[in-house]
């Protein structure tokens, strides 16, 4: 049982190049989060997957998208990456539907755009 | 909409006295209330909820949390604390009604000193 697991661990871009951040989990959840977090921000909602085949923006939307690939697996999408995306990143799944209700996070993905 | 307030970013206390993080939330309707820990380069974990019942919930590594609804507050705390306590704390809310959508606070750096 890996938990959540996310690739790459670490990455390095240029400004305006894509990448894809890959996140999946064995626990059979329901629902499943991205997040970002910056120094003395916490963590911020990048966007999430309620259940299979439904996503929804959160509250850092811009610049990201996002596909809930099945049950196991949500994706994060950086199309022309900014500076601004240098951040660590976080998926969450958790199953809202039972007693379940808190996160399991990832290992986290440090991403820096130059 | 939801938020939570963690009024210090950092607690340092000695090793063997007890610790309290504090945490204050806001919601519309009923609480479900989670403590997680972030140790360096690590994802969050788990250590306690409160989702209804007793205002005291206990939960990993000795630590637990009361909840005051009057005061809005869900502050954690140990009787004893330990160098290995040093982490990053984090307070997050959600209610049964936004899709597991949890907000976080901008987190508590607690260091315990031998």
């Amino acid at each position: 049982n890996a938990g959540v697991t996310q690739t790459p661990k670490f990455q390095v871009l240029k400004t305006g190049q894509s990448m894809t951040l890959q996140c999946a989990q064995d626990m059979n959840h329901n629902s499943m989060y991205w997040y970002r977090q910056d120094p003395g921000m916490g963590l911020r909602l990048i966007y999430y997957s309620a259940s299979e085949g439904t996503t929804d923006k959160g509250e850092v939307p811009n610049g990201y998208n996002v596909s809930r690939l099945n049950k196991r697996e949500f994706s994060l999408r950086l199309e022309s990456a900014a500076p601004s995306q240098t951040s660590v990143y976080f998926c969450a799944s958790s199953d809202i539907f039972t007693s379940t209700n808190e996160q399991y996070f990832g290992p986290g993905t440090r991403l820096t755009v130059t | 909409a939801q938020s939570v307030a963690q009024p210090e970013d950092q607690v340092n206390v000695a090793e063997g006295n007890p610790l309290t993080v504090k945490c204050t939330y806001s919601v519309s309707g009923n609480p479900y209330l989670f403590w997680y820990v972030q140790y360096p380069n690590r994802g969050l974990q788990f250590l306690l909820k409160y989702i209804t019942g007793d205002n005291l919930v206990k939960g990993s590594y000795g630590f637990e949390a009361e909840f005051n609804k009057s005061q809005t507050s869900f502050h954690l705390k140990k009787p004893s604390a330990l160098v290995s306590d040093s982490a990053l704390y984090f307070c997050a809310v959600r209610t049964n009604t936004n899709a597991g959508k949890s907000t976080f606070g901008d987190g508590t750096t607690l260091t315990v000193k031998p």
